[in-house]
């Protein structure tokens, strides 16, 4: 399984919105609605930020949304506030039981 | 809710085998699904392999397969994560995380990783 393709960096001012795209083939983004989005500050544990697609966990601003279209998969992060500094990460299954994950996205706001 | 705790950092020796454990509270480990993803220092997040509640059996990834092995104890409610024959790549921060659950006596089926355990680093070095 390879990674799925993130920009390495993304960047955006406070209040802006930014977009960063996931990557990755039909037997696996394209191919399930189970895309899933992770916030990782340094140092700690990954936060689930979207799962299926473009479902939001309690607790977690509507600033944040995810969609996808073919192949690729999105999350717009509205409404840019400096705690959104952090690294993204997108994960998605692969079919027979396997998940593959994003190579991650450094979001700086300036 | 479920809540993760692994156990402390460990420093291993290339050739050697670490268990990293990971401690259950707020349900029993027979309802959850458990998984172990790692990540090297300034690299990605990396799936290592999970347990499948629909065939019962453990899912490795391909990549780990043959040096990974992911058991339970379900007297103590944790999970363990063990590697062998270490080398300089696999220092990382190995997570486990939790998919799937039971909930009301079925299994309820996610596809994605909410909650991790705070993650424990693993450095491999003469």
């Amino acid at each position: 399984q390879s990674a799925l393709t993130q920009p390495r960096s993304v960047s955006g001012s406070p209040g802006q919105s930014v977009t960063i795209s996931c990557t990755g083939t039909s037997s696996d983004v394209g191919g399930y609605n189970y895309v899933s989005w992770y916030q990782q500050h340094p140092g700690k544990a990954p936060k689930l930020m979207i799962y299926d697609v473009s479902k939001r966990p309690s607790g977690v601003p509507d600033r944040f949304s995810g969609s996808k279209s073919g192949n690729t998969a999105s999350l717009t992060i509205s409404g840019l506030q400096a705690e959104d500094e952090a690294d993204y990460y997108c994960c998605s299954y692969a079919g027979s039981y396997f998940w593959v994950f994003g190579g991650g996205t450094k979001l700086t706001v300036l | 809710q479920v809540q993760l705790v692994q156990s402390g950092a460990e420093v291993k020796k290339p050739g050697a085998s670490v268990k990293v454990s990971c401690k259950v509270s707020g349900y029993t480990l027979t309802e959850l699904s458990m998984h172990w993803v790692r990540q090297a220092p300034g690299k990605g997040l990396e799936w290592m392999g999970g347990f499948d509640p629909e065939d019962g059996e453990t899912i490795y990834a391909q990549k780990f397969q043959g040096r990974v092995t992911m058991t339970e104890d379900t007297s103590t409610d944790t999970a363990y994560m063990e590697l062998s024959s270490l080398r300089s790549e696999d220092t990382a921060v190995y997570y486990c995380a939790t998919t799937s659950v039971v909930i009301e006596g079925g299994w309820h089926f996610n596809n994605w990783f909410d909650p991790w355990g705070q993650g424990t680093l693993v450095t491999v070095s003469s």
